[in-house]
């Protein structure tokens, strides 16, 4: 049973570009949750996610940001416009369901220039 | 705010001692504990986790300790080796009622264990 797949590992964007940070959560796991963390700093909690379903986004900057979790296909992060502050590693978790540990990608550590 | 804090950011121990990190949290509410280890450039690692109707709970050379009463939620390592060298984060889960809410994990800013030899 693979474990949560974020990919890519490491993005670079110019100021202004739009990245999309895609993760796979374990088999048989229907809970998603995405994190931020800077350096040296725990992890922020930016949204929580079910199949097609936002659950919880209390975390997530109002504007250019957006995330989804299709009935198919992988759970995506979506930042557009990016600058120079959204450089940061971001996590993703999953769970088998509400209310137990979750597991945790390796993560995708963005890079604006 | 966050309603997770940990008392120290570093934490150093000679190997062989046992480490014990602590961790604060302030929302009574919470019923669910779980504590992660991360080393540089990984993504957290569940290590043991809690529930509110519990104290203890033991697993491979850990130990979590909860004292609802103060709010406190402890980890402790026996033995410590170098690889237990990472930050050790405590999280919480609070059940909000129904129609969710925040029900993802709450991270305090982390406590990094140094192993000296």
């Amino acid at each position: 049973n693979a474990g949560v797949m974020q990919n890519p590992r490491h993005l670079v964007r110019r100021r202004g570009q739009e990245a999309r940070l895609r993760c796979s959560p374990m088999k048989g796991h229907s809970h998603v949750y995405w994190y931020r963390q800077l350096p040296e700093e725990g992890l922020k909690f930016m949204v929580y996610l079910q199949k097609e379903n936002i659950i919880d986004e209390s975390g997530m900057p109002k504007e250019r940001f957006s995330a989804e979790f299709p009935k198919e296909g992988p759970s995506i992060l979506r930042i557009q416009q990016v600058v120079r502050g959204d450089s940061a590693a971001y996590f993703c978790a999953s769970s088998p369901h509400l209310r137990s540990g979750a597991f945790f990608g390796q993560g995708t550590r963005l890079t604006v220039v | 705010g966050e309603s997770v804090g940990l008392h120290l950011p570093t934490l150093s121990v000679q190997e062989g001692d046992n480490s014990i990190i602590n961790c604060a949290y302030s929302n009574s509410a919470s019923d669910y504990f779980i504590w992660y280890k991360q080393e540089s450039g990984k993504g957290p690692q569940f290590i043991i986790d809690i529930r509110s109707n519990m104290d203890k709970r033991q697993g491979q050379r850990v130990t979590v300790l909860l004292n609802k009463t103060v709010k406190h939620l402890s980890l402790q390592i026996a033995a410590t080796q170098p690889g237990d060298s990472a930050v050790y984060f405590c999280a919480e889960i609070t059940a909000t009622g129904a129609g969710g809410g925040a029900d993802g994990l709450t991270f305090g800013k982390g406590t990094h264990l140094i192993i000296q030899p």
